[in-house]
């Protein structure tokens, strides 16, 4: 069965500081890695998809990596800002399933001043 | 382009109510889907569709009925509501490109059965 486990499940940091989340997954076989923001009150919207032969991908201050082999991912956050407190969500892929994601229980992530 | 446009953004039933939820997007996609969130779970696959007249069950199908006449508009009816229906139900959109596409999510609505 298709998994996914992110941690820490709840995170505050200080405006301006760095922070990583992480992402474990099983999967088989592996197609794509998704992260997702998901503002409260608000739909998921995607930050960064990677497949299998990418290991690195950034959107502006988000840089997610993917380790194949271990089946682990991060999301790294540089200097953080407020309109980053939102929920963040590893999704993953396999071959095959098409629109049969598989989701993580998120990641709050909390930025105070 | 409005995107993937949800109504009502929030909905009160009583037991045994049924009810439409409506989902439409002006992308042109051809693939749909409705997921519901729930507290501590991650978004669980309701139904979805890769093209009008094409509709396949999820992860969590049991009390929900869809149908796709065409391409823009995806509505899921929940039958006779039951309180384990409450939850947060989002409706996503994709253009195919092989395995790795973009979903787009809509805002949302929030259902409560009393």
């Amino acid at each position: 069965k298709n998994q996914v486990e992110q941690s820490p499940q709840s995170l505050i940091i200080l405006e301006g500081k760095n922070c990583t989340l992480q992402c474990n997954y099983t999967v088989s076989p592996f197609s794509n890695l998704r992260w997702y923001k998901q503002d409260t009150g608000r739909g998921p919207v995607s930050l960064t998809i990677m497949t299998f032969s990418e290991n690195t991908k950034s959107n502006g201050r988000y840089t997610a990596t993917l380790d194949a082999d271990t089946k682990q991912s991060s999301l790294h956050i540089t200097a953080s800002q407020l309109s980053d407190s939102a929920s963040y969500i590893c999704v993953v892929s396999a071959f095959g399933q098409g629109e049969k994601l598989t989701f993580g229980t998120g990641t709050r992530l909390t930025i105070i001043p | 382009n409005a995107g993937v446009t949800q109504t009502p953004k929030f909905q009160v039933l009583k037991t045994g109510q049924s009810m439409t939820l409506q989902c439409a997007q002006d992308m042109n996609h051809e693939y749909m889907s409705w997921y519901r969130q729930d507290p501590g779970m991650g978004l669980r696959l309701i139904h979805y569709s890769v093209g009008a007249g094409i509709t396949d069950q999820g992860e969590v199908p049991n009390g929900y009925n869809v149908s796709r006449s065409t391409t823009e508009d995806f509505p899921l009816r929940l039958l006779s509501a039951a309180p384990s229906q409450t939850s947060v139900y989002f409706c996503a959109s994709s253009h195919p490109d092989r395995e790795s596409y973009e979903q787009y999510f809509g805002p949302g609505t929030r259902l409560t059965v009393t």
